[in-house]
């Protein structure tokens, strides 16, 4: 068990550039999770897969992020035309569905930067 | 809908006090509760759980939790705290697919 990682670690953009995070789970996860943090706050959550299915998103997630996960192992985050409001800790966290192994295990983040 | 209130934003104590972290939740239905820490610039750490079954549950570095469900409240508590401790702490609830977290609580050890 390698645990949940993520990539890069610290991302530093321009405004209005694109930036996409990669978060790999623990290997027989096979639900993930993405959160954001922005300082001083508790994660609050964006979106979750299901194998390679996307089965919910928050109103957080505007339509310039978008997720993915196409073969049901690691998963993408991609925020388009970033704006200074992104700045912020963005957490992966991964799961198993069988009961009673629901909780969920965290990845040390990306922390985004926008200038 | 779910929500978690941590009560105390800081909480100063001196090394080798006993501490505890308050936290309060709502929920119409059967939840999970967790205690996560997060140190500067990581990551969260699980400390512990409630799944069901006893109700006072420990968890690692000494820690330990009571889920309390006539006051909807999951304290987490430690005898002696140590330097080490000092991070963030957060109280979540779940109940199905994702984590709702508090606002956290610092923990700050005075020497």
């Amino acid at each position: 068990d390698t645990g949940v990682s993520q990539d890069p670690r610290h991302k530093i953009t321009k405004r209005g550039q694109n930036v996409t995070f990669r978060c790999d789970p623990i290997s027989e996860h096979n639900r993930l999770y993405w959160y954001r943090q922005t300082l001083g706050q508790g994660p609050e959550f964006l979106t979750y897969f299901q194998n390679e299915a996307q089965l919910e998103k928050s109103r957080l997630l505007s339509d310039r992020f978008s997720a993915e996960r196409p073969k049901g192992s690691f998963s993408t985050l991609e925020i388009q035309r970033t704006e200074q409001g992104d700045s912020a800790m963005y957490l992966c966290a991964s799961s198993s569905s069988v009961r009673g192994r629901e909780t969920q295990y965290f990845g040390p983040g990306t922390r985004l930067l926008v200038l | 809908a779910q929500s978690v209130t941590q009560l105390d934003s800081q909480v100063p104590v001196f090394e080798e006090a006993p501490v505890e972290l308050r936290c309060n939740y709502s929920s119409s239905v059967s939840v999970y509760l967790f205690w996560y820490v997060q140190y500067p610039n990581q990551g969260l750490q699980l400390l512990l759980k409630y799944l069901s079954g006893s109700t006072l549950v420990k968890g690692i570095n000494g820690f330990e939790a009571e889920f309390n469900k006539s006051q909807t409240s999951f304290h987490l508590r430690k005898p002696s705290v140590h330097i080490s401790d000092t991070a963030e702490y957060f109280c979540a609830v779940s109940s199905a697919s994702k984590i709702i977290f508090g606002s956290g609580t610092r923990l700050s050890i005075r020497p």
